[in-house]
């Protein structure tokens, strides 16, 4: 079954280390895009990309960084400069349609990142 | 830049009607809808293109306004498991990106 998966669920990160978030999807997307979502909070932006090797920052990059070598894979680092980093991470990916508005996202489950 | 939702919260009981409105401040092209539950992925609802073209769910209806840049979404005889946040999603220059959501309780 097609789809897009995140590691791990839950992240506990000790002040001062980068840690990774994986996104893998298998729906032959193009577009992929991380999200930060607080308590109460909607979806805020980080970073997307539209192809291979390339992304975009989005209303909320810093502290973050993202690579894209490969279509399938989009993983997220929280660098040690994000200074509060506690919140749920999605990840979506898009197919690009007609003029890239007509097709919906395909959300991952998410991982809670903890700071301790 | 983030589309506005309104209202922020909605408290129906089963039965009952409820409008949820998306408005933005730029040129809309498109505009997604999408239901979270706690603790979940947003789920796709519907999307609504200018034009008139609409693709998506079949007891959820919506408006999509062109000139005014607003969408309401209308959720009719309310089930409890129409209970959680909705997102009004907007795409511009590849970027796509989320209202402030509208969180929905519904109760028998």
């Amino acid at each position: 079954d097609g789809g897009i998966t995140q590691s791990p669920k839950y992240l506990f990160r000790k002040e001062g280390q980068n840690v990774t978030l994986s996104c893998e999807q298998n729906l032959n997307h193009d577009a992929m895009y991380w999200y930060r979502q607080d308590p109460g909070q909607g979806l805020r932006l980080i970073y997307y990309s539209q192809i291979v090797n390339d992304f975009q920052k989005g209303d909320i990059a810093e502290g973050y960084s993202v690579s894209r070598e490969k279509k399938e894979s989009f993983p997220l680092t929280v660098t040690s400069a994000q200074k509060n980093p506690t919140a749920f991470y999605l990840c979506a990916s898009k197919g690009q349609g007609f003029l890239r508005v007509n097709t919906e996202a395909f959300f991952g489950q998410g991982t809670r990142l903890t700071v301790v | 830049q983030q589309p506005v939702q309104s209202p922020q919260a909605v408290i129906l009981r089963e039965g009952e009607d409820a409008v949820i409105n998306c408005s933005s401040s730029k040129a809309l092209y498109s505009v997604h809808w999408y239901r979270q539950k706690h603790g979940e992925a947003p789920v796709f609802l519907m999307i609504l293109l200018k034009g008139g073209e609409q693709k998506g769910h079949d007891k959820i209806s919506a408006s999509f306004n062109e000139k005014k840049q607003q969408s309401s979404l209308y959720l009719t005889a309310s089930q409890l498991s129409y209970s959680g946040t909705y997102f009004c999603g907007t795409v511009h220059t590849d970027k796509l990106i989320f209202g402030t959501g509208t969180r929905l309780q519904v109760f028998p």
